[in-house]
Parts: structure tokens; sequence; C-alpha cells
């Protein structure tokens, strides 16, 4: 399994300010995915974060909201910009061994008022 | 990767196997059947995942129909920290990617 510790664990931020999510693993991975989750839904992937090369979003995440960092194999940032209410969410970070299995962090809930 | 298909909720009596039900019919020869759960608040954990034969491990069986069209988690003697959502993804692997397509999921209620 892999350890991922993501910080901070929970916030409220006011609207309009920006938020950066850490993400720190315990040993090296290719790849780092980002996740939201919605109050009362299921997770949708944001964005895979590769080291030393930009992230590639998916369908309806944008660069300028979600800018996201892979300074290295261990670490990767999300930042949730310029905040409204609907970004109110549990983000979560996640990488996969070798075997498929993939491994999350315990999520940053983030309310925003 | 293929689409599956979860009922939305189940009950379980503590105790007694839990038998989670997931269709997926597209599935192509090269995807594997992953099961995933959420309990509330936490991270998504890793279950079990398969290709085409039954599987077990520590935690639960996966039971692949032949056509490989459908398959069922089983926990088999379900207890009140089983109480959680449960995803069935299909995905070409075991790449290392790790990128994963959540449905909705089923919610098990295990009840005392």
């Amino acid at each position: 399994s892999a350890v991922i510790s993501q910080k901070p664990s929970r916030d409220i931020c006011q609207r309009g300010t920006s938020l950066t999510i850490q993400c720190q693993v315990d040993s090296q991975v290719t790849m780092m995915f980002w996740y939201r989750q919605q109050p009362g839904q299921s997770l949708t992937l944001i964005a895979t974060a590769n080291q030393g090369s930009e992230a590639t979003y998916e369908s309806g995440f944008v660069i300028d909201k979600f800018p996201i960092s892979r300074p290295n194999l261990t670490f990767s940032t999300l930042t949730v910009s310029n905040m409204s209410p609907e970004d109110s969410s549990i983000y979560l970070c996640s990488v996969a061994r070798h075997g498929g299995e993939a491994f999350f962090g315990q999520g940053t809930r983030l309310t925003v008022v | 990767d293929a689409k599956t298909t979860q009922p939305p909720s189940m009950d379980c009596a503590e105790g007694r196997a839990a038998n989670l039900p997931c269709n997926h019919s597209t599935i192509s020869g090269n995807e594997y059947v992953y099961w995933y759960r959420q309990i509330h608040s936490q991270g998504p954990q890793y279950i079990i995942h398969g290709l085409k034969n039954n599987e077990t491990n520590e935690m639960a069986s996966l039971i692949i129909t032949e056509d490989r069209k459908s398959s069922t988690l089983i926990l088999p003697h379900a207890t009140l920290r089983d109480t959680a959502v449960y995803y069935c993804i299909v995905r070409v692997g075991s790449s290392n990617t790790g990128k994963l397509i959540f449905g909705q999921g089923t919610t098990l209620q295990v009840k005392p």
C-alpha cells in the first residue's frame, strides 16, 4: 500500500480567495491524481499530474481554476482558485501501484462561505 | 473504460454474507474489474480486482461470470464496519495509471 498525507484536512474559506492543498506520498510514483467529491456525490477526476510535465485536465476542469504543481515524484499541490460556494467539496489525491490498485488520501474538506 | 451498473442501495444483516452485484456488459477483453469502498468521510479503499478468474483476498471474494458481463463482490461475514459505499469500476489494467472513473456505487448498510 501507499501512505498518502493531505493537508489541510479541512478548511473554511471566503469566496474569492484561493486554497492550496498539499499531497505527500511515502514513495516515488509516476502519476498522481486529483479528484473532487461534491456533497452527496461520487468522485470526479479533476486531473492527472505527472512529474516534469503539465497536468492533464478532464473535461470541465481548467488549469486557471485548478492549477496543479508536481515538483517531484512524491509531492503535488492542487490550488482551488477564486473560490465560490459551488467549490465546496472534498478534494482527494490518489496514486497507483504497479498492480493497478489506487490508493487515496483522506481528503481535504473545503467549505466556501 | 466500460460503464458499470450497480443497485443504489442494499441492506445486510451483521454476520451474514453481503453480495454486491455489478453489471458491465460492454467490458472489453483487456479490462479488469476493480472494487473500492468509501466509508463515510474517508478516502476510497481498494478491495480487490480481477480479469476473468474468481479472486479472493483477506477482505472479500470477487466472482466474475464466464462471459464477464457481470460480477459479484462477496463480503463473507459482514460487520457494522463494512457499512460503506461500494464502487465497481472497469478499466484497462493492470496498468499503473491509476485513473478511475467512479459511478454512483452501492450504499451497503449492515444492520445489527
